[in-house]
């Protein structure tokens, strides 16, 4: 059964202090790898998608990074902006869009 | 640009009521997916639809039921409600041709059973 895992549950950052989240996942097969930012009340907004290991896509204060067990988003020098739940997805299946999501990481970044 | 509306945001049910969700996707995207996400918890897949026939079905209950119509707008019909049912119900959709993963979802409808 397809699993994704992602840690910290919670992570407080300072502006300007940069981290990195982590999703690892079990599949068989990947099919993609995606990330999504989830505001309180708010639907996901989609991020990101990795397919191969060794890919890197950036955006902004953003980069998702992928290796063959586990994906990566760092975050440089984050705003209070930036605060949200960043959740890794991977496709379950062969069925576009259907997505097993992990539990996702709380960032708050305070000023 | 256009988004993904839901209707209704709010709504408060009693158990063994029945309630029904629409779902407008953004125009020209093929698929709709349904989603339910309690609460603490992540989004889990409910069922999709392409070109208004049922593409896949993940962990919806039998009491639920959902279709899609002529003008691609969707409804999830949720029948004997019960407490657990108390979640954000997500709508999103996908263009045709757009990454396999890249949905756009709604703002949700929120579901408090009572």
């Amino acid at each position: 059964e397809d699993q994704v895992t992602q840690s910290p549950e919670a992570l407080r950052l300072q502006e300007g202090e940069s981290s990195s989240l982590n999703c690892s996942y079990t599949v068989s097969g990947l099919r993609g790898l995606f990330w999504y930012r989830q505001d309180p009340g708010k639907g996901p907004e989609f991020l990101f998608t990795l397919y191969s290991a060794g890919e890197e896509k950036e955006k902004e204060r953003l980069k998702a990074t992928l290796t063959k067990k586990e994906s990566f988003l760092h975050i440089t020098a984050p705003k209070p902006e930036d605060s949200a739940t960043y959740l890794c997805a991977v496709q379950a299946g062969d069925s576009w869009g259907k997505l097993q999501f992990g539990a996702g990481t709380q960032v708050v970044v305070t000023p | 640009a256009a988004g993904v509306i839901q209707s209704p945001r709010h709504l408060i049910k009693e158990k063994r009521e029945t309630a029904t969700l629409k779902c407008y996707p953004i125009p020209r995207h093929d698929t709709v997916y349904w989603y339910q996400q309690g609460p603490g918890q992540d989004p889990q897949f409910l069922i999709s639809f392409y070109e208004k026939m049922q593409s896949d079905k993940g962990s919806i209950p039998d009491r639920f039921s959902a279709q899609q119509f002529s003008d691609y707008h969707s409804e999830l019909n949720m029948s004997s409600l019960e407490l657990g049912d108390s979640a954000l119900y997500f709508c999103a959709s996908r263009r045709a041709g757009g990454e396999t993963g890249e949905l756009f979802f709604g703002e949700g409808s929120r579901l408090t059973v009572l």
